[in-house]
């Protein structure tokens, strides 16, 4: 079993749409969590920290589950330049980062 | 301020030779991490270095891959002999001393390797 589990999609959406992703970790002792953003060929970019009482940052949400071992990204008011790989991140401990396969996102006219 | 670079870009090499890959972190980054993605599966973690210091290289997968930070600036990673299965794409990361939520990893371009 990976230890960053996330539905690869696509998840084809018009713009304007809300859309959300989840993601599982498998590690309880998991510390931090991430979402990061992947553009096709190009490298990981943070997009947000996801915090146990939830945080947003303009149109997306972050919310962390820590019974449930379950993390989500909402995004609201879609945009077509949302369109990109993303990517559920854990980190443990130390500064190792636990990556999910991703999910991505196509936003279409 | 610069990002971290990483080269080359693209590298094509056979089975059996040798490929050295470059990263240098962003200016007073110490840590430093190597990463890969091999096609179809998630990023997974290589090493990671504290300046000159290797901290953490539990994920290199064998014996024919070398880091080195000499000098605890840039760093090296050479791959000898290559494998078929060692293509894909090598990301180095830095960040800022120390640990911590809000120790942001920065990533460079990738160097995409092709192994023939």
């Amino acid at each position: 079993r990976k230890e960053v589990e996330q539905d690869p999609g696509p998840f084809n959406v018009p713009e304007g749409a809300t859309v959300a992703f989840n993601c599982t970790y498998s590690n309880s002792a998991s510390q931090s969590f991430f979402w990061y953003r992947q553009d096709c060929r190009k490298e990981p970019k943070l997009l947000m920290s996801v915090y146990s009482s939830g945080n947003e940052d303009g149109r997306f949400t972050a919310q962390l589950n820590r019974a449930s071992q379950y993390i989500s990204l909402l995004i609201r008011d879609s945009k077509l330049s949302d369109s990109a790989t993303y990517l559920c991140v854990v980190r443990r401990g130390g500064n190792k980062l636990t990556f999910g396969t991703g999910t991505q996102l196509k936003v279409e006219l | 301020e610069a990002g971290v670079t990483q080269f080359p870009s693209h590298s094509v090499i056979e089975k059996g030779q040798t490929v050295t890959l470059r990263c240098d972190p962003i200016s007073g980054h110490d840590n430093l991490y190597w990463y890969r993605r091999v096609m179809g599966k998630e990023i997974k973690f290589l090493l990671h270095f504290v300046k000159e210091s290797k901290q953490d290289e539990s994920g290199m997968p064998n014996n024919r891959f070398l880091a080195e930070r000499t000098g605890g600036t840039y760093s090296t990673l050479k791959v000898q002999p290559a494998e078929l299965e060692d293509s894909g794409v090598y990301f180095c990361a830095s960040s800022q001393p120390g640990q911590g939520v809000n120790n942001e990893q920065f990533f460079g371009p990738g160097t995409r390797l092709t192994v023939l």
